[in-house]
């Protein structure tokens, strides 16, 4: 599985929209890009993913660059409550596992 | 949505005494089930795939005779710390996969194990 980057933090201001951006230069074209994020203490909770279409869901938008080597994760209006730490993981559907790299943590402030 | 319970919650115990931890589905059946554990303000690490009827297959440096992996329906997994010492201690989680789905996995709630 291709690895990912992404920064170590962020801090994004109460019901604005939050964008986490990931890097993944290495990314095959049988790769999807997932999105996951693990509030403190509890088990990591899926949030979104895709292949190369731009895609939305009630949580969140996710953006993947042309060639595929970069995305965005957009929270569109960010509460208190989505403090935690944001992962984005590369797998091949098929792949039975899933690595977590080490996220951002992103803030989100009154 | 699907469910994942893991029980318990959180555990203490003394050293050299074994742990279990449970993982079940509530909702869907899991073939393959994983087994992770977190030290604080540390990503997720895998420690094995659990499958269905079959033999765990376990990360490189993870210990098969430490950490026992038994997953013998489609709806419950365990993970037992076998002898556990105070390096031990960390935060399991484990998470489930729907048979015939692979587009994503779902978590337990995790277990904090400490050891005295």
């Amino acid at each position: 599985d291709a690895k990912t980057t992404q920064p170590t933090s962020m801090d994004c201001a109460e019901g604005r929209a939050a964008n986490l951006p990931c890097n993944h230069s290495t990314i095959s074209g049988n790769e999807y890009v997932y999105w996951y994020r693990q509030i403190h203490s509890q088990g990591p909770q899926y949030i979104i993913h895709g292949l190369k279409n731009n895609e939305t869901n009630e949580m969140a938008s996710l953006i993947i660059t042309e060639d595929r080597k970069s995305s965005t994760l957009i929270l569109p209006h960010a509460t208190l409550r989505d403090t935690a730490v944001y992962y984005c993981i590369v797998r091949v559907v098929e792949g039975n596992k899933l690595v977590f790299g080490a996220g951002t943590i992103l803030r989100v402030k009154s | 949505g699907a469910v994942v319970s893991q029980h318990p919650s959180w555990v203490i115990c003394k050293s050299g005494t074994s742990v279990k931890i449970e993982c079940r589905s509530l909702d869907f059946q899991a073939t393959t089930m994983f087994w992770y554990r977190q030290f604080p303000k540390q990503s997720l690490m895998l420690m094995a795939t659990s499958n269905e009827g079959s033999k765990a297959t376990y990360e490189q440096g993870v210990e098969k005779d430490k950490f026992l992996i038994n997953h013998a329906s489609l709806t419950l997994s365990t993970l037992t710390v076998t002898s556990a010492h105070p390096e031990d201690s960390s935060f399991y989680i484990c998470s489930a996969r729907l048979t015939g789905g692979f587009e994503k996995l779902f978590f337990g709630s995790g277990t904090q194990l400490s050891v005295l």
